[in-house]
């Protein structure tokens, strides 16, 4: 079954720019989709689709991907933007997969 | 705007069969263009697909869970529901249901999420 890998935790200073990756076979043919996971909250769609932002999500986060890695980027991180990260993708079969979370601690 | 929202126990005994259902407000669950999916996450784990549902009755299920998983949907009542069977402590877990957006074939994406619902397995 398919698989997307990411970094169990990253950290940027307040204002900084910070990047998190995703990286699985799947994301070769599929879009990967970003989830924002604050504690006690459910997820919360941040970027789906080549680049795209839900409404009321800001434009600080911003989507992109080459090859087998999708990455996710927070330009000006605010406090706010603490929180688990997740990627998701569908795989050839129509199943879903989703990524094993990325702490994201702004210092 | 739509809604999603889950119901059911939050204590199942060992080996019984978890049985939850996720009511849709503000919109039609035969909508085409949108599946209708279950999620769980252990407690302190990651997100973890269980399955999900077209307004149809098509289905696609987790391969890891797929022996013991059956979602079924009730168009007449706008709601669609999630059975586990033989459950253990291990399916104790935070269960969401969402809505899949499937309209393209390259990014299928989760766009809207239920609060959630723990279901603890226990005797």
């Amino acid at each position: 079954s398919s698989e997307l890998t990411q970094d169990p935790a990253v950290s940027v200073a307040l204002g900084q720019t910070v990047r998190i990756t995703c990286q699985g076979d799947s994301l070769r043919s599929y879009y990967a989709s970003w989830y924002q996971q604050k504690p006690g909250q459910a997820p919360v769609l941040v970027i789906y689709g080549k680049n795209n932002r839900p409404s009321g999500i800001p434009d600080r986060f911003s989507g992109s991907s080459s090859g087998n890695t999708a990455s996710l980027t927070i330009t000006g991180a605010q406090a706010e933007d603490e929180a688990d990260y997740y990627c998701n993708s569908r795989d050839s079969s129509g199943n879903q997969v989703f990524g094993g979370g990325t702490k994201l601690t702004v210092l | 705007q739509v809604q999603l929202q889950e119901s059911g126990p939050g204590l199942v005994k060992p080996s019984q069969t978890l049985s939850l259902t996720c009511t849709v407000s503000g919109g039609s669950i035969s909508s085409g263009g949108y599946y209708w999916s279950w999620i769980r996450q252990h407690p302190g784990k990651g997100l973890e697909w269980i399955g999900y549902i077209y307004y149809s009755g098509s289905t696609y299920y987790n391969p890891s869970l797929k022996s013991r998983v059956t979602i079924s949907v009730d168009t007449s009542k706008n709601q669609f529901s999630l059975k586990l069977s033989s459950v253990t402590a291990a399916d104790t877990a935070v269960y969401y249901c969402a809505r899949v957006d499937s309209s393209g074939w390259r990014d299928w994406y989760f766009d809207l999420w239920g609060r959630g619902t723990l279901v603890t397995v226990s005797s």
